[in-house]
C-alpha cells in the first residue's frame, strides 16, 4: 500500500472556525491532490500540487487554500468553515501525473455544524 | 472541457451475472482513462487503465476498452462475485494538465 496518511480522520467543527487537514506521504511522489466526495457528485478536485510550493486550483476551490512546503506534506485549509463544506476529503498522490495511477488516502470526514 | 458521465446506480446483480457499467467522456487533448473501485470505508484504488485509443485495460476479470470513436470506456465483467460489491468510478486525465476528472460513481451490490 502507498504510504499516505490523512489527519484527522474525523472532525466535527462549528461554522466559522478554521480547519486544516493534513496529507502526509512517504512515497516521494511529485503530484498531490485534494478531492472532496459528496453523494451525487462523485469526486471533485479542490486543489493540487505539482511540486514544493507549486499549487493550482481545481473545480471547487472557493473557500479552500493549500500549502506544500515539503514534498511529503500537503495541507488543506478551510479559513472559515461552512456547512456546505461538510464532506469526506481525500488526498491522492501520483508519481508521473496524468498517465499514472492515483493513490488515495483513507479519507477525512469533516462535519461542519 | 473535460468531464466523465457514467451510468446511474445503484446496480444490483445476482452472483455470476454479467456486469456492464457505462462510461462516456468529453476531453481536450489525448486523455488517459481509468476505472477506480471504492470499498466501504476506504479510499479509491485503481482497477484498470488505458492510455491510448483501442487499448484494453484488464484486472481481476474486469475489462474496459478505450473507444475514441464513441468516446466511451465501459466496464465489463463476465461473472460477478459478492466480493465485487463496491462503488466504481470512471475517470480521465488529459495531457493538457495533470488533473484527474471523476464520474459520479456507480454502486454495485452482488447478491448470492
Amino acid at each position: 500500500d502507498a504510504g499516505i496518511t490523512q489527519s484527522p480522520r474525523h472532525k466535527v467543527t462549528e461554522t466559522g472556525t478554521p480547519v486544516t487537514l493534513r496529507c502526509h506521504q512517504t512515497e516521494n511522489h511529485r503530484y498531490m491532490y485534494w478531492y472532496r466526495q459528496d453523494p451525487g457528485h462523485g469526486l471533485r478536485l479542490i486543489h493540487y500540487s505539482y511540486g514544493v510550493k507549486d499549487t493550482d486550483k481545481g473545480e471547487v476551490s472557493d473557500g479552500y487554500s493549500v500549502s506544500r512546503s515539503k514534498t511529503e506534506d500537503f495541507l488543506l485549509t478551510l479559513e472559515s468553515a461552512t456547512s456546505s463544506q461538510t464532506s469526506v476529503y481525500f488526498c491522492a498522490i501520483s508519481e508521473v501525473g496524468y498517465t499514472g495511477e492515483l493513490f488515495f488516502g483513507e479519507g477525512s470526514r469533516l462535519t461542519v455544524l | 472541457g473535460n468531464s466523465v458521465t457514467q451510468m446511474e446506480g445503484p446496480v444490483t446483480l445476482s452472483e455470476e451475472a454479467f456486469l456492464t457499467i457505462n462510461c462516456t467522456y468529453t476531453a481536450t487533448g489525448y486523455p488517459s482513462l481509468f476505472w477506480y473501485v471504492q470499498y466501504p470505508g476506504e479510499g479509491l484504488q485503481l482497477l484498470l487503465k488505458a492510455t491510448k485509443a483501442d487499448d484494453k485495460g484488464s484486472n481481476k476479470g474486469f475489462e474496459a476498452t478505450y473507444r475514441k470513436e464513441t468516446t466511451s470506456f465501459h466496464l465489463e465483467k463476465g461473472s460477478v462475485q459478492v466480493s465485487d460489491s463496491a462503488v466504481y468510478f470512471c475517470a480521465l486525465s488529459a495531457n493538457t494538465g495533470n488533473q484527474f476528472y471523476f464520474g459520479t460513481g456507480t454502486s454495485l451490490t452482488v447478491i448470492p
